[in-house]
């Protein structure tokens, strides 16, 4: 059974850098069938899409995110990271790591979700 | 990328069928068999009920259906449940390898 848990700093202070990691279980983050996201959730909001990445070194970002973002993947701990830049309050959110399985487009797990605050 | 089109709520009463829509355009939605539907409760993370417009995930009610037509996906609960009160969001694959997803639709039963 794959789970997935977020873990990084629950505050950041305007202008630095947010640097969540999600730490897979139960399987291989080098799996060639599947993609690792993050997605973030403002209180009481819809759902963001921020970026996506997989072994075969793709990444693909949003496109209203892609100047401040990076994925990144630790192959050696089963983990994949996410850096967001230049924080603002715009940013604080719940945000969530997630699978897609290559073979059907859907998130089919997700971590339980970590909430970032930014504010000095 | 703009998000997807949802309406705020939709409601009904126990045993009745809901629809929810999910409108985008022929850059996502309309143009790739790639929709997926989420439910969310409160202070939980997102549970994948629909993937790929209409297929269902193991062990996700057959109360759930989903379809497509031209640039709108439509998330069909049937025999409504107090259970199934939550909030529900669409996603689609875009023209630019992203995912974009809905504004989220607050399912009440009343």
């Amino acid at each position: 059974q794959v789970q997935l848990q977020e873990s990084g700093p629950g505050l950041v202070k305007p202008s630095q850098t947010l640097s969540l990691t999600c730490t897979v279980s139960g399987g291989s983050i080098y799996s060639a069938t599947y993609y690792w996201s993050w997605i973030r959730q403002p209180a009481g909001k819809g759902l963001e899409w921020i970026g996506r990445f997989h072994t075969s070194g793709t990444t693909n970002y949003n496109p209203s995110l892609k100047s401040r973002v990076t994925i990144s993947v630790d192959t050696s701990k089963n983990q994949f990271s996410l850096n967001l830049s230049s924080v603002t309050a715009a940013d604080t959110a719940v945000y969530y790591c997630a699978r897609r399985d290559g073979y059907k487009d859907g998130f089919d797990i997700w971590g339980q979700g970590t909430m970032v605050t930014v504010s000095s | 990328q703009s998000a997807l089109t949802q309406p705020a709520s939709v409601s009904g009463s126990p045993g009745q069928s809901i629809t929810i829509s999910c409108t985008g355009t022929s850059s996502d939605v309309g143009n790739y068999k790639f929709v997926s539907w989420y439910q969310q409760h409160p202070g939980n993370a997102p549970k994948l009920m629909i993937y790929d417009v209409s297929d269902r995930p193991s062990g996700v009610s057959n109360r759930f259906s989903g379809s497509k037509s031209g640039n709108t996906a439509s998330l069909t609960i049937s025999g409504l449940q107090a259970e199934d009160e939550a909030d529900y969001y669409c996603s689609s694959y875009t023209s630019i390898s992203t995912w974009v997803f809905g504004g989220g639709t607050k399912v009440t039963v009343l």
